[in-house]
This record gives structure tokens, sequence and C-alpha cells, in this order.
């Protein structure tokens, strides 16, 4: 069964650092990239970054370049988020999702976020 | 960060029909980018619905169905069932920023 299993809910304190971990099952890790996405209480869904789980190479949202690492440890099938220097803004439901590409006719693609994790709650809170 | 504008909420009666808009910008759907849509039932991770702005992947019931025209895209669902009460959001690329995914701010489906 092909699904993200996410780590626990996690309290830190203003300034500190918060690591999630996002481990994928029944498929090949390194076939598909992953994205991490935010959703702080009441608000929209927000991505933060991207990480191509074959080669280590990523990609992040501007407003958290400089205190935001996505990194993976393919032995273990699992990518992991790493926020830095946080604040109460940071309180939020973060999610790991796959992306997957889809192909049409003509050499079309089109990608998705086709599986969710099921989701790690940060509260930041002094 | 360019953001995707959906309204906060719309509602149906059982069977009937109801769209939701997703309107963008320049620099994302009116650029070409392509148009996702996600269900977020209360308490789970959010589901994929459209891809492609107008593809529902295996599984999706074709009461689902999306359009894109210009700077904007839509979300139709017919055959309203009580279960289809969820947040919905789109999604799409935006070239500004260096480029990256924007949401919209979500749409709560209340069915009457």
């Amino acid at each position: 069964q092909v699904q993200l299993v996410q780590s626990g809910a996690e309290v830190k304190k203003p300034g500190a650092s918060v690591k999630v971990s996002c481990k994928a099952a029944g498929y090949t890790f390194t076939t598909y990239a992953m994205h991490w996405v935010r959703q702080a209480p009441g608000q929209r869904l927000e991505w933060m970054g991207w990480l191509n789980t074959g080669n280590g190479n990523t990609k992040y949202s501007q407003k958290f370049q400089g205190r935001v690492a996505i990194t993976r440890d393919t032995s273990a099938t699992t990518a992991y988020i790493e926020l830095s220097s946080l604040t109460s803004e940071d309180t939020a439901l973060y999610y790991c999702a796959r992306e997957v590409r889809y192909y049409g006719s003509n050499g079309y693609y089109w990608d998705a976020f086709d599986i969710w994790g099921q989701g790690t709650m940060v509260t930041v809170s002094s | 960060q360019s953001v995707l504008t959906q309204p906060p909420s719309v509602s149906g009666a059982p069977g009937q029909r109801v769209t939701i808009s997703c309107t963008g910008t320049s620099s994302n759907i009116g650029a070409g980018y392509e148009v996702l849509w996600y269900q977020q039932l209360p308490g789970t991770a959010p589901k994929l619905l459209i891809y492609g702005s107008i593809n529902r992947p295996s599984g999706v019931p074709d009461r689902f169905s999306g359009s894109k025209s210009g700077t904007s895209a839509s979300l139709a669902i017919t055959g309203l069932q009580a279960d289809d009460e969820a947040d919905y959001y789109c999604q799409s690329y935006d070239s500004g920023l260096s480029g990256c995914w924007v949401f919209g701010g979500g749409t709560k489906l209340t069915v009457l």
C-alpha cells in the first residue's frame, strides 16, 4: 500500500528548530519527488519546498530560504524537513506530499501531488 | 508571492450542481500553467481531484470536472452528495519569485 507516514506532533519554543520526518512505503522512494506543504490554523495551504529524492537536489520557497532544509535518507526511504528560528507564525500542520507525473498524448505531462502524509502538528509557544 | 483567489464558501442541495472558481494572474494560470484541485475532508490530508486543469485521477468520480480559461479555472461538482461537504483548494505553478507552487485560499462547500 502506497503511503507516507509522518512523525508525531512537536512543541517547540521560539527560536528553536524542528525536524519532521516522512517515511515512504509501497513504492520506489527515489522515483518520485517529494514536496512539503504547511497549513496554519484557518489558513491556506502553503508550499515550502521540493526534494529530488534521487539526487538530493532541492528548491525552496523564497519565503523560507535560509531557514529551511529538506533532506532524505534513501536507505530509510524517508524525507525530512528542518525549519529553524521558529516563531509563533510557524505553528501549523506540516504535510509531505509525493509528486507524480501524469503523461498525456503528444508528449504532454502534468505534475500533481497524489499521495499526502497524515500531517505533523508543530506548535511554537513559549 | 502571487496567490490564487477562491470564494470562501459555496453551498448547494443534494443532487444539485455547484461550481468553485479560482482566479489567478499572468504569472500563474494566465501564463499557461495548469490547475490542480484538491478535496480536504475535516481532519484529513488533501486528496487530489483534478490535474492538468481537466483530468481526473483514477478513482475520482466523473461528478467532478475541471475547466480553465484565461487567468481563471473552475471546479464543477454535479449530483451533490452529503459526503462532498469539504474544503476545496486549487493549485498552480507561479513563475514569480524564482518559481513556486501556489494554492488558493480554499472554499468550504456546504451541502444543505
